[in-house]
């Protein structure tokens, strides 16, 4: 399967920990992105890198969360002191170059985060 | 502050009639357009783009139109099949690709 991927599926914890995200791209694509989605509304933009650079960030990304991409490869997106209203689907997606396939995004399946 | 909406949270089609799902943005800066399905436990699938300098694009059963000057899209589906009922987005860029904006989506369930 060469899609992306995001590990875990599912992760549940109790507020005040920290959790880790992985996002696996599809290999050849060298813009990332991330976005949240909770019930109901569409996924809700949070991060974008082109290769190794973080090149936007949404104000819903506060201090509390960070991302990298090292290498330009796979991603993390880290939460620090979860809290409850961090609960929803985190959802990775990757695409090629502008130009080459303008805009169209690949997502893999999300992971889906409780906070207790 | 909510730049792409779809009023619409449902809609219900016989098989083999078309349905149109709407869409609507703020933001007259965006540059391109596109739709995404989403089925249960799995990640939004592409389905068709629009560029702002179009104002239709085909393929196969499934045609969007843009109104740049109503700040309006649609995603016509003809013949409606029942595999196609899943959760549709529809999301928006500037031309840089930088940034997405996505609608709340319109739950489309085709009737056999």
């Amino acid at each position: 399967d060469t899609g992306v991927s995001q590990d875990p599926r599912h992760k549940i914890t109790k507020r005040g920990q920290n959790v880790t995200f992985r996002c696996d791209p599809i290999s050849e694509h060298n813009r990332l992105y991330w976005y949240r989605q909770t019930l109901g509304q569409g996924p809700e933009f949070l991060t974008y890198f082109q290769n190794e650079a973080q090149l936007e960030k949404s104000r819903l990304l506060s201090d509390r969360f960070s991302a990298e991409r090292p290498k330009g490869s796979f991603s993390t997106l880290e939460i620090q002191r979860t809290e409850q209203g961090d609960s929803a689907m985190y959802l990775c997606a990757s695409s090629l170059p502008v130009g080459i396939s303008y805009n169209e995004q690949f997502f893999g399946p999300g992971t889906r985060l409780t906070v207790l | 502050d909510q730049q792409v909406k779809q009023n619409s949270p449902s809609l219900s089609v016989q098989e083999g009639r078309i349905s149109i799902l709407n869409c609507d943005y703020t933001n007259s800066m965006f540059d391109y357009f596109l739709w995404y399905k989403k089925y249960p436990a799995e990640g939004p699938t592409f389905l068709i783009s629009i560029s702002s300098i179009k104002d239709k694009n085909e393929d196969g059963r499934f045609t969007v139109f843009l109104n740049k000057s109503a700040k309006h899209l649609s995603l016509h589906i003809v013949p409606s099949q029942p595999g196609d009922s899943a959760v549709y987005f529809c999301a928006a860029s500037g031309d840089t690709g930088n940034q997405f904006y996505f609608g709340t989506g319109t739950s489309l369930t085709v009737i056999p």
